[in-house]
């Protein structure tokens, strides 16, 4: 069984633009959640959808947004980049039918330049 | 608001001894979990608890979790070099996928 896929892996972006990262799923799982990891704020939740519907909402500002697809594909957008911005965004899935092992893709590094 | 320590934050051992990573979370969960990083790597999952008196096992690595103390422990034995990485509990909070991780535990093995 493939594991949870991200694209791209690594991306690099000025201040003021705007990014789009993808998270395919574990086949059959229909949760999906995203993390922002920092080396001084650590790993932090940014939001979970679960069948095309955000489930609930980290403490990030309006910047940050995602969505679901009906195919459980997941993608976030991050809009005028900031500096801080910079980290590794991790997708993670799970059945979300109990709690559930959540499994973490590969990650994203986005560099904010 | 949940609020997840672990402790110690840094750990540098040496080969073929016993530790123990403690992790404390400020209110009720349902479920802990344990994760593994490697440098550049991604999270790798070690355990998922889910009641009082847990524990499981799998290799040198024992997690334990005592719900009424708000703890959970991730006890390595006789450590071995492949063991050094950062590790992550995580404290679920509302729905399935919301996560609050503690800050780590990097752990250096070392000969």
């Amino acid at each position: 069984k493939a594991g949870v896929t991200q694209t791209p892996r690594y991306l690099i972006k000025t201040r003021g633009q705007q990014v789009t990262l993808s998270c395919s799923p574990i086949s059959g799982h229909r949760s999906v959640s995203w993390y922002q990891q920092t080396p001084g704020q650590g790993l932090q939740f940014l939001f979970e959808y679960f069948s095309e519907t955000q489930r609930n909402k980290g403490n990030f500002p309006g910047r940050f947004s995602g969505r679901q697809f009906s195919n459980s594909r997941s993608e976030m957008n991050v809009s005028t980049l900031e500096l801080g911005d910079s980290a590794l965004y991790l997708c993670a899935s799970s059945l979300a039918t109990g709690p559930d092992t959540q499994y973490f893709g590969p990650g994203t590094r986005l560099t904010v330049l | 608001e949940l609020k997840v320590e672990q402790n110690p934050l840094f750990l540098s051992m040496q080969e073929g001894k016993n530790y123990t990573i403690y992790c404390n979370y400020s209110t009720t969960s349902d479920r802990l979990y344990w994760y593994r990083q490697d440098p550049g790597k991604s999270l790798e999952s070690l355990f998922v608890l889910l009641s009082n008196g847990a524990v499981k096992q799998e290799g040198r690595l024992m997690a334990s979790l005592d719900t009424k103390a708000r703890l959970s422990t991730l006890h390595i034995t006789a450590a071995v070099h492949d063991l050094s990485a950062t590790y992550f509990c995580a404290v679920g909070q509302g729905s399935q996928g919301n996560l609050i991780f503690g800050k780590g535990t990097k752990l250096s093995v070392k000969p």
